[in-house]
């Protein structure tokens, strides 16, 4: 029972363009939201994250929104960079638990393309 | 220097050999944590521990051990190497922060188990 699903396993942007990574979650009790970025050979690193208390969280041209009646979120990257290209990983947790808690979708592979 | 590192990076092994995963960390940070990742579902919890002497089971702990000799080293073993352990492995950390944790992770030890 996977409770957290990105449907998309690729996706492929021109340079320059708006990448949007979609992310559902089942688990209600979620309340906050990751996303992770990884590159080959490396381990997962942060990038973004946002609480259920809010529905958007910006950080410079990365923007998490957050769906809650629809139990959705999605990253979007504006303008996409070739650095961007990575496999991306949304991650749950329900309110107040530790990071043992965490529960990880399957990861996007973003290309961006010159 | 990487905060968290991994050894080995790459492993090849004997179905019934027995194997450990070793990870180092700089960060002074307590918490700890064993990944699993394979095509197609993300990351899984294997165990974790939250002080030397806190060691817990995660999602798929069966058919894995786990060692925490000191705070900033965490040893992951397979008891008896069997061919469907094969996967990426990663080591993470973390600390809270105002009831949120970020986890950092190692660059990954990728384990072909024959």
């Amino acid at each position: 029972d996977q409770q957290v699903k990105q449907n998309s396993p690729s996706l492929s942007v021109q340079e320059g363009r708006i990448s949007i990574l979609n992310c559902d979650y089942t688990n209600s009790m979620f309340d906050y939201f990751l996303w992770y970025k990884k590159y080959p050979a490396e381990g997962p690193t942060f990038l973004i994250s946002i609480s259920s208390i809010k529905d958007k969280n910006e950080d410079g041209r990365f923007t998490v929104f957050l769906n809650k009646s629809a139990k959705h979120l999605s990253l979007h990257i504006v303008p996409s960079q070739p650095g961007d290209s990575a496999v991306y990983f949304c991650a749950a947790s329900p309110i107040n638990q530790g990071a043992q808690k965490l529960v990880f979708g399957q990861g996007t592979r973003l290309t961006i393309n010159p | 220097d990487a905060d968290v590192t991994q050894t080995p990076r790459n492993r090849i092994t004997k179905t019934g050999k027995r194997i450990m995963l070793e990870c180092s960390q700089t960060k002074g940070h307590d918490r700890m944590y064993w990944y699993r990742q394979d095509p197609g579902l993300g990351l899984r919890l294997i165990y974790y521990s939250f002080d030397v002497k806190d060691i817990n089971k995660g999602e798929i702990s069966d058919g894995y051990s786990v060692s925490r000799q000191a705070q900033a080293k965490f040893s992951l073993s397979l008891e008896s190497a069997i061919p469907n352990q094969t996967a990426l492995y990663f080591c993470a950390t973390s600390v809270p922060t105002g009831g949120r944790e970020t986890q950092y992770f190692g660059p990954g030890t990728r384990l072909l188990v024959l």
